[in-house]
């Protein structure tokens, strides 16, 4: 049981190039969602997904795009990175119904 | 809009203080979450809470769901419980505070 799997871990991006950042869990778990961290701001939502095939927007969803083909594995896609989207991004699963939320290590993003 | 506001946002403490931080939310929630960060660490679940009070070693957390709070306490802290501390509940999404950041001088 690894839990929730994020990689890469580091990113360095230019202006312009395209990424997908992984997430995969071995939970069985419905709800798997995408945030970033970012100074004096707590994580905010970027997209989530109930199940598979099934994927909304959260708060801050301009610039990435995410697609839920399993339950298992829910990729965040970076169409043209931006200056502003440099941050500390992590992906988190759960059961749906307030349960235990696990994340994974974060990927500290640079997009110079 | 801030639906979970935390205090206070840094705090220092002396190796063996109590410490308290506390967690305020406005929305209908099923469950509040305390989290840990450590520097350049991944985020860690501490506690998962819907009512009244839970104690994991010198970590206790309990949530008044009347008055919308909760609050984290670590007794006898260490230098080792030097993290961020972050409320999240669950309302139809997570929601999250802006984090606590505790520094425990030896």
């Amino acid at each position: 049981n690894a839990g929730v799997t994020q990689t890469p871990k580091f990113q360095v991006l230019k202006t312009g190039q395209s990424m997908t950042l992984q997430c995969a869990q071995d939970m069985n778990h419905e709800y798997m969602s995408w945030y970033r961290q970012d100074p004096g701001m707590g994580l905010r939502l970027i997209h989530y997904s109930v199940g598979a095939g099934i994927t909304d927007q959260g708060e801050v969803p301009n610039g990435y795009n995410v697609s839920r083909s399993t339950t298992e594995d829910f990729p965040l896609r970076l169409l043209s990175a931006a200056p502003s989207q440099t941050s500390v991004y992590f992906c988190a699963s759960s059961f749906q119904g307030g349960t235990e939320a696990f994340f994974g290590q974060g990927t500290r993003l640079t997009v110079v | 809009k801030n639906e979970v506001e935390q205090s206070p946002q840094n705090l220092t403490a002396q190796e063996g203080e109590f410490i308290t931080i506390n967690c305020s939310y406005s929305v209908g929630i099923s469950a509040l979450h305390w989290l840990q960060q450590h520097p350049g660490g991944g985020i860690v679940s501490l506690f998962m809470l819907s009512s009244g009070k839970k104690k994991h070693g010198r970590l206790i957390a309990t949530i008044n769901i009347q008055e919308k709070h909760s609050s984290l306490h670590i007794t006898a802290s260490h230098p080792r419980d030097s993290a961020v501390y972050i409320c999240a509940v669950n309302g139809n999404q997570f929601y999250f505070g802006t984090g606590t950041s505790l520094t425990v001088i030896p």
